[in-house]
């Protein structure tokens, strides 16, 4: 068990652009969880999935955002069109399915958008 | 909708002193409540959860969490501060019935006098 693993750990882009992020969780989990932490801030859920199926977005996840499961392995969460605002820790975790199972966290991605 | 209050966005404690680090939570059906650890440029840790099988609740690192219904409660303790504790703490919550992402505070960052 090599835990959740997100890369690259730091994206620097600048306005405008598109980036992908990418997370591989722990193998057996079932459940996969995007959030997003800004500096001084606790993290904020964006989406998750059981298995390949996006379960809930939240009403943070505009337009220019995208996740995707395809094969209920990994996940990649792409950005379009970056603004400064988007500059935050993307944060990632995985757990099994059971209510109240321990959502285990990725180191995260940090995107600085110049 | 659940939500998270962390009384105090810093604390600062004297090694071997108590920590205290409090946590009010709000939330219409039985919560799950978890405290997660955030050292610096690194994802979250799991301290501990409750899940009603007991109200008192021993973690990792010497932490422990008591669940306090009637006040809403679960502030974290540990009896005596190492300087291996500073660090950012987090409370969350998540209701665990068809709605597992966690909702977190603002966080709390442990300073230890030395």
């Amino acid at each position: 068990d090599t835990g959740v693993s997100q890369n690259p750990r730091h994206k620097i882009t600048k306005r405008g652009q598109n980036v992908t992020f990418r997370c591989d969780p722990i193998s057996e989990h079932n459940r996969l969880y995007w959030y997003r932490q800004t500096l001084g801030q606790g993290p904020e859920f964006l989406t998750y999935f059981q298995n390949e199926a996006q379960l809930e977005k939240s009403r943070l996840l505009s337009d220019r955002f995208s996740a995707e499961r395809p094969k209920g392995s990994f996940s990649t969460l792409e950005i379009q069109r970056t603004e400064q605002g988007d500059s935050a820790m993307y944060l990632c975790a995985s757990s099994s399915v059971g209510p109240g199972d321990i959502q285990y966290f990725g180191a995260g991605t940090r995107l600085s958008v110049l | 909708a659940q939500s998270v209050t962390q009384l105090g966005s810093h604390v600062s404690v004297s090694e071997g002193a108590l920590v205290l680090l409090r946590c009010n939570y709000s939330s219409s059906v039985p919560p799950y409540l978890f405290w997660y650890v955030q050292y610096p440029n690194q994802g979250l840790q799991l301290l501990l959860k409750y899940t009603s099988a007991a109200t008192l609740v021993k973690g990792i690192n010497g932490f422990e969490a008591e669940f306090k219904k009637s006040e809403t409660s679960f502030h974290l303790t540990k009896p005596s501060a190492h300087m291996s504790d500073a660090a950012e703490y987090f409370c969350a919550v998540s209701d665990g019935f068809g709605n597992e992402k966690l909702t977190f505070g603002t966080g709390t960052r442990l300073t230890i006098i030395p």
